[in-house]
């Protein structure tokens, strides 16, 4: 069966530090994957979506980029943190066609 | 897609059946209705998701207007675990899948 793993679930990290958030997807070949964002009391926002290696689309201008390495993880990242960066991160994938979004676990960061 | 609009809050006694409303007024021909929830801290689980035809899985029934610009989630016998915010979605089926969120309803089960 297929499984999401994302880490880590909690980081509380400085302004102006780097940050990596790491989501790895098993039991599939080739899936399409997420990033989203929720800020406190907020619905999710989709900050970037990918469909193979290498190939990275951005829904918002921000502060942070995504990278996908290999074709089952894909990686979040900032060089410098701001404070509007808090919130709780969410990786997530389908396969191919298929419409159903299968999210992480989540990662709460806070930005202090 | 379409945009769809749902009520910000709902209460449900245990127990009893829960209907989440939606409305999806602007819904074209080929654009699916889905229904996601996300319990508190955790990411969004899905739930069901119909074109036009009623649909009924383990979790839920989904009913959708014959004009299709509206439609029901409902959970048969609520209890407090499904207290969540449920998201009603539209969107093209087919490619990769672009889910765009909404503020949901937050449904809260008490005793």
């Amino acid at each position: 069966s297929q499984t999401i793993h994302q880490w880590p679930a909690t980081l509380v990290q400085p302004v102006g530090s780097p940050l990596s958030l790491e989501c790895t997807v098993e039991g599939t070949s080739n899936p399409n994957l997420y990033w989203y964002r929720q800020a406190a009391g907020r619905g999710l926002q989709l900050l970037f979506y990918s469909v193979g290696i290498g190939q990275i689309s951005s829904e918002v201008p921000q502060n942070l980029s995504a990278s996908r390495p290999q074709d089952r993880q894909f990686i979040l990242s900032s060089k410098k943190l701001l404070l509007s960066d808090s919130g709780f991160y969410l990786c997530a994938w389908s396969e191919g066609n298929d419409e159903k979004l299968f999210f992480g676990s989540g990662t709460q960061l806070s930005v202090l | 897609d379409a945009k769809t609009t749902q009520p910000p809050s709902m209460d449900c006694a245990e127990g009893r059946a829960a209907n989440l409303p939606c409305n999806h007024s602007t819904i074209s021909g080929n654009e699916y209705v889905y229904w996601y929830r996300q319990i508190h801290s955790q990411g969004p689980q899905y739930i069901i998701h119909g074109l036009k035809n009623n649909e009924t899985n383990e979790m839920a029934s989904l009913i959708i207007t014959e004009d299709r610009k509206s439609s029901t989630l409902i959970l048969p016998h609520a209890t407090l675990r499904d207290t969540a915010v449920y998201y009603c979605i539209v969107l093209v089926s087919g490619g990769y899948n672009k889910l765009i969120f909404g503020a949901g309803t937050r449904l809260a089960v008490h005793p």
